[in-house]
């Protein structure tokens, strides 16, 4: 079954960056977007960004812009996402998430991935 | 793009029904049939439970129900059962080709 695995938890100072990785089962990763999503201690999820099937295309909420790379490993079957000039404000969960072909939006979410950003 | 605005909590007992509301624009829920729900139960990634305002996924409940008038959607879960009590939010697609979510409601089953 689909399945998205993601990597463990980081704390990282002000200012440095954060790579965190989304490894894949049960699908062919090359037939899907993916998103990521975070979600911050107490609040509602927001959107950051998607690749699309291919990989050669990404989209990023305007917030993000600049700041956020997504990138992927067909080889692997693995997605990863970097943030950059991180702040307190970074501090969230991440979530990798699945697009549901066609129905615009999400169907499968990763365990999450806590970033904490701390002096 | 804004958070869509939805109920911090709502609370019902077993058996009854409950409705959440999710109030966005004219340019996401109010303009697409893109509108989705999620239940979040503490520590556990979400769970898709509503898509396209009013479809359910393959293995959920038709005790979950979605609807939508306008800039706002709603979700109504029938015959509340203690294992309903857990977090939902909503999203919605944007006119901007991105996606916007609501703030959460809990759920609480008294």
């Amino acid at each position: 079954q689909v399945q998205l695995v993601q990597s463990a938890a980081e704390v990282k100072k002000p200012g440095a960056s954060v790579k965190v990785s989304c490894k894949t089962y049960g699908y062919t990763l090359t037939n899907h977007h993916m998103h990521w999503v975070r979600q911050a201690p107490g609040q509602g999820p927001e959107w950051m960004a998607i690749i699309n099937p291919s990989g050669d295309l990404t989209r990023y909420a305007q917030k993000f812009q600049g700041r956020a790379t997504v990138t992927r490993d067909t080889s692997t079957s693995t997605v990863y996402m970097e943030l950059s000039s991180l702040t307190s404000e970074d501090t969230a969960l991440y979530y990798c998430v699945k697009d549901y072909t066609g129905k615009w939006t999400f169907d499968y979410w990763g365990q999450g991935t806590l970033v904490t950003v701390s002096s | 793009q804004s958070a869509l605005t939805q109920p911090a909590s709502v609370s019902g007992s077993p058996g009854q029904s409950i409705t959440i509301s999710c109030t966005g624009t004219s340019t996401d829920v109010g303009r697409y049939d893109y509108v989705s729900w999620y239940q979040q139960h503490p520590g556990k990634a979400p769970q898709l439970v509503i898509y396209g305002v009013t479809n359910r996924p393959s293995g959920v409940s038709n005790r979950f129900s979605g609807s939508k008038s306008g800039n706002t959607a709603s979700l109504t879960i029938s015959g509340l059962r203690p294992e309903d009590e857990a977090g939902y939010f909503c999203s919605s697609y944007t006119s901007s080709d991105t996606w916007v979510f609501g703030g959460g409601t809990k759920l609480t089953v008294l």
